[in-house]
């Protein structure tokens, strides 16, 4: 079974540029996470969909990000316009649409640098 | 709200040295208690869990009891490898609606052979 999928792995851009990052979760995962760690800081939850609707967003930072999951596979996040403080590592993570105990699986991260 | 603190890192420990590294939260109710583990290069892998108080979740020699007196989840090793070189992370996560994961800061582990 393919785990979590992020691409691209790294993203080097200017203040001011958009930048699109997308996880592809396990297959026949409902439940797809957003997560980002700044500065070495700790790992902070953005948003949460289940399939394709967005169940929690209480997490981004503002309107500068947005999140999609078209057709509740793979989802996209933007960033527009980026800002420095936006750099970190964004990381997606993917479980089952079952009760409480579920197990979240994460991917290796997208790693952000606005300079 | 929901918060966990661990211990600072980083720390650096020889080959078959014994590992604690501390993890203590606070939150309403009876979450349930992770460690994630990230080596280089890789994504966050669960190493560990545990769903209730007094459960201890075991994992690679890995421990870590949950104690609902202490509010504290503290990852145990007995002796550790070069291969365990990693960061390691604390979480809660209650049941319900609202599913996500709230972290601790991360611990950076270096094994020395």
């Amino acid at each position: 079974e393919a785990g979590v999928t992020q691409f691209p792995s790294h993203s080097v851009i200017e203040k001011g540029q958009t930048v699109t990052l997308r996880c592809d979760p396990i297959s026949g995962h409902d439940n797809l996470y957003w997560y980002r760690r700044v500065m070495g800081k700790e790992i902070k939850f953005l948003l949460h969909f289940v399939k394709e609707s967005k169940q929690d967003e209480s997490g981004m930072p503002n309107n500068r990000f947005l999140a999609e999951r078209t057709g509740g596979t793979y989802s996209t996040l933007k960033v527009q316009p980026a800002e420095l403080e936006d750099s970190g590592v964004y990381f997606c993570a993917s479980s089952r649409l079952l009760a409480d105990f579920e197990t979240q699986y994460f991917g290796p991260g997208t790693r952000l640098l606005v300079l | 709200g929901n918060s966990v603190t661990q211990m600072e890192g980083p720390v650096t420990l020889s080959e078959e040295a014994f590992l604690t590294i501390n993890c203590t939260y606070t939150a309403t109710g009876y979450p349930s208690l992770f460690w994630y583990v990230q080596y280089p290069g890789e994504g966050l892998q669960l190493l560990l869990k545990a769903t209730k108080a007094d459960d201890k979740g075991s994992n690679k020699g890995f421990e870590a009891t949950y104690r609902k007196e202490t509010t504290s989840f503290h990852l145990e090793k007995g002796s550790v490898q070069v291969s365990d070189s990693a960061v390691y992370f604390c979480a809660l996560k209650y049941s319900g609606s609202a599913r996500q994961l709230t972290f601790g800061s991360g611990t950076q582990l270096t094994v020395l052979p």
